[in-house]
Parts: C-alpha cells; sequence; structure tokens
C-alpha cells in the first residue's frame, strides 16, 4: 500500500534561517507532488506542486522554493524564513490519469521566532 | 474557472442530531467531487467522493454526500451527530478526467462543532 512520510512534525526556526523540510511517498512510481501551507487552521493555499522529477510549479511568489530531486521525495525550503512563513505545511501526492483525490501527509507545524 | 464554496465558516449541532456541511462548485466540464476531514494539528483524511453513477455517496464513519447537478451542490450529511465529528472539513472539486495534473481545488472549510 502506499504511505506518504512528511517531516518533522513541529519545528521552531528564528527568522533569518534556512528551512528544509522533506516529504516521501512509498507504494507508487510517478505521482503527482504537492506542497500546501495552512494558516490559522483554515483555508489551504497551494504553494508548489511537481509532475516529474526536476518539474516544479509555484503558485504563488513567495520565500520558498521547491525542489523534486528523486521520484517519489518533493522538499520545500528557505534561505532565509520570515515570520510570515509561519504555519502548517502538508504534503500531498495523487496519481495520474485516476479518479483518485489526494492524499496527505501528517503536516509539519512550523514557527518562526 | 473552477472554485469551491463552503459559504458556513462555522455550523454547531447537537449531539445525535442530524449535520450538513454545504458545498458548492464552479466547473467547466464534469465535475469530480470529494470531502474531506482534518483534526487538529493532523493531515487531511479522505471522506467520500463522487465520479458518476448514484448522486448519493456514503462515506466513512457513516458520513454521505448528494450530489446535485442543478444546483451544483455537494453537501455532507450525517444523520446522527457525534461528538468525535468535531473537526474542520474541506469540500474540492477535480477537472479533468485522465489528466495528467488531476489537480484539486479546495474549499475555505467548514468547521463542524458538536455539542454533547
Amino acid at each position: 500500500s502506499q504511505t506518504i512520510h512528511q517531516w518533522p512534525a513541529t519545528l521552531v526556526q528564528p527568522v533569518g534561517s534556512p528551512l528544509s523540510l522533506e516529504c516521501t511517498v512509498e507504494g507508487t512510481s510517478n505521482p503527482n507532488l504537492y506542497w500546501y501551507r495552512q494558516a490559522a487552521g483554515r483555508g489551504l493555499q497551494l504553494l508548489f506542486y511537481s509532475v516529474g522529477i526536476g518539474q516544479i510549479s509555484s503558485e504563488v511568489p513567495q520565500n520558498l522554493s521547491a525542489s523534486r530531486p528523486q521520484d517519489r521525495q518533493f522538499i520545500l525550503s528557505s534561505k532565509k524564513l520570515l515570520l510570515s512563513d509561519s504555519g502548517f505545511y502538508l504534503c500531498a501526492w495523487s496519481s495520474k490519469g485516476t479518479d483518485y483525490g489526494y492524499t496527505f501527509g501528517s503536516g509539519t507545524r512550523l514557527t518562526v521566532v | 474557472a473552477q472554485s469551491v464554496a463552503q459559504p458556513e465558516d462555522q455550523v454547531n449541532v447537537a449531539e445525535g442530531n442530524p449535520l450538513t456541511v454545504k458545498c458548492t462548485y464552479s466547473v467547466s466540464g464534469n465535475p469530480y467531487l470529494f470531502w474531506y476531514v482534518q483534526y487538529p494539528n493532523r493531515g487531511l483524511q479522505f471522506l467520500l467522493k463522487y465520479i458518476t453513477g448514484d448522486n448519493l455517496v456514503k462515506g466513512s464513519y457513516g458520513f454521505e454526500a448528494e450530489f446535485n447537478k442543478s444546483q451544483t451542490s455537494f453537501h455532507l450529511k450525517k444523520p446522527s451527530a457525534l461528538v468525535s465529528d468535531s473537526a474542520l472539513y474541506f469540500c474540492a472539486v477535480r477537472v479533468g478526467r485522465g489528466s495528467t495534473l488531476g489537480r484539486l481545488y479546495f474549499g475555505r472549510g467548514t468547521q463542524l462543532t458538536v455539542w454533547p
């Protein structure tokens, strides 16, 4: 069966420090991968999505970047964190060409202090 | 453009009473509709989906949803609410069967609170 792993679960980082959040998927190949941010426990903002290795699409300009160095690995990064980067970050995957929805990771709570 | 609206930020219901969480959508093409639930500090969990066929879809934890094409709605329902149903609920729509991306468009979420 397919599983998605996201870590760390919580992270407290000072302003100006770098960030690296990792997401990996098991049990499938060539998935679509997504990074979302959820602020204040409400709406989901799509940050990045990827349909293949090295293929990254950004939805909104921001202080973050994403990379997909391997088929089932998706990394969210920042060189210098801002206070406004605080939030709950969710990774998700979906299969191509099917009727399935997304499967989400358990999320990372990032607090920038 | 595709969009999903959840007109209620908050729904409050007493335990044992029926509950409804509303969702309407706007798409160009046949919609594929989903409901997800999120508990505090957790990822979203799949509840149910409508792809085709019977307009009444049954899902996890006793939830069901009715697809209404004329009203472009996909309301989530449960005959008897439980306190443990208290959570944040998201409606989502996908367009394009077999598309490479298969992107979901999410509503803003509805916080359901069930009172004992």
